[in-house]
């Protein structure tokens, strides 16, 4: 375990259900991401919370909607996804957003299949 | 644009053999650059993190070296073994603006054979 918790693992949603990601860290960090990696293509940053406060949203799509409560904690809210969302989605962490010297942690990702 | 090319982008070796990958960069202006490791399915874990300042970090039969100028970082397995096959990916955080970016590779994607 990287000290970065993903829950679910794997999740199959239809394209009306709304469901919910979880990202978990108690490594004391102060940023916290959401990517997407996709078949084939490299990981594509989604949004970057620092102290609770969303800084960053890389054109993503109104049907995912992110949340951070406290710095312990990311949910990523899904709904009426499409098929094309079906990806690994992976939640990373570090220090500070703008860390110099200092790298990423990552979950170990949820496997989410749109049907 | 900034960008992270991984060459190649699978490679097959048979067990005990050295190896090179490779990662190369667009811009040189960079706080520092990452190697991950990727099991199937699975998430990221991080494997060296060289600063811009540095040109090279070792960890057990990991060795990492970055240069800035040319753009160029390698990750050399030393004594390969079936159990580091994996996807490697090399993450860079270049400078944008006033703030960082981090734009990673398409990664490799390793298979040592026993």
């Amino acid at each position: 375990e990287t000290g970065v918790t993903q829950t679910p693992r794997h999740l199959v949603m239809g394209m009306t259900n709304k469901k919910s990601l979880k990202c978990e860290q108690h490594l004391g960090h102060n940023a916290m991401y959401w990517y997407k990696q996709s078949a084939k293509k490299p990981l594509e940053l989604m949004f970057v919370y620092s102290l609770e406060e969303r800084v960053e949203n890389n054109s993503v799509p109104s049907r995912f909607s992110p949340e951070c409560p406290n710095s312990s904690h990311l949910f990523l809210h899904l709904h009426t996804l499409q098929p094309e969302d079906s990806a690994l989605y992976l939640c990373a962490s570090s220090l500070f957003r703008d860390t110099l010297g200092y790298g990423y942690t990552f979950g170990s990702g949820t496997r989410l299949t749109v049907v | 644009k900034q960008e992270v090319t991984q060459i190649p982008a699978a490679l097959s070796v048979p067990e005990g053999e050295n190896l090179v990958l490779n990662c190369s960069f667009t811009d040189s202006a960079i706080y520092n650059l990452q190697w991950f490791r990727q099991d199937p399915g699975k998430g990221l874990t991080s494997l060296l993190l060289i600063q811009s300042s540095q040109r090279e970090q070792t960890s057990g039969r990991l060795n990492a070296s970055l240069d800035k100028s040319s753009g160029r970082s390698t990750l050399y397995i030393a004594a390969s073994q079936p159990g580091d096959s994996a996807t490697y990916l090399c993450a860079v955080r270049f400078l944008q603006g006033g703030s960082e970016k981090l734009v990673f590779g398409k990664g490799t994607k390793l298979t040592v054979n026993p």
